[in-house]
């Protein structure tokens, strides 16, 4: 019952270092997502992908980049990392019904980023 | 675009008393609506969620949420508050259709304190 597993948990980052953030999941699902959470603001949707070798920018895109080689894989780049990037980021999957309407999300456990 | 307002940041009960959290929504379109809980230093959990037909939908652990289109709300009750509620409630839309996926536009969140 692993749903969807995000490594690593914790990592604290120089400023301008990079790093990349890895999302699986082993539902099947074709949509998955990455989002980032910071106190007083909620979820925000960073990039997501609708299937395979496809991405899309969301809320808050920028300093970060995405790739989904495989579709139980989603990596979430940061070229060169930030203060204001300090943040708690979760991954989450989700799918579609039989009769083409979408299901819910599931997140992964989160990872805490801290840039100094 | 859609959009959730979620009342109170912070929110305290006492053991045994009524929890509500409220949630108003703006969408477009007729939209999906859930509640996840997330427990500290834990992923979101979902709680229930609403998508077509009755408009009062159950979830995990005693929670319940009505959906009412005409005042665009999806409060969250539960009868008798517990210990184990604390935590952060978060309201979230998103649009039922495949072509956007599942994108989750969530509220800001509401910390539930249960008091002795």
């Amino acid at each position: 019952n692993a749903g969807v597993t995000q490594t690593p948990k914790f990592r604290v980052l120089k400023t301008g270092q990079s790093m990349t953030l890895l999302c699986a999941q082993d539902m099947n699902h074709e949509y998955m997502y990455w989002y980032r959470q910071d106190p007083g603001m909620g979820l925000r949707l960073i990039h997501y992908s609708v299937g395979e070798g496809t991405t899309a920018k969301g809320e808050v895109p920028d300093g970060y980049n995405v790739s989904r080689l495989k579709k139980q894989n989603f990596l979430l780049g940061l070229e060169s990392a930030a203060p204001s990037q300090t943040s708690v980021y979760f991954c989450a999957s989700s799918s579609v019904t039989p009769t083409g309407l979408n299901t819910e999300a599931f997140f992964g456990q989160g990872t805490r980023l801290t840039v100094v | 675009a859609q959009s959730v307002t979620q009342l109170g940041s912070h929110v305290s009960v006492s053991e045994g008393a009524l929890v509500l959290l409220r949630c108003n929504y703006s969408s477009s379109v007729p939209p999906y609506l859930f509640w996840y809980v997330q427990y500290p230093n834990q992923g979101l959990q979902l709680l229930l969620k609403y998508t077509t037909g009755a408009t009062l939908v159950k979830g995990i652990n005693g929670f319940e949420a009505e959906f009412k289109k005409s005042e665009t709300s999806f409060h969250l009750t539960k009868p008798s508050a517990h210990m184990s509620d604390a935590a952060e409630y978060f309201c979230a839309v998103s649009d039922p259709f495949t072509g956007t996926a599942s994108k989750l536009t969530f509220g800001t969140g509401t910390r539930l304190q249960v008091t002795l």
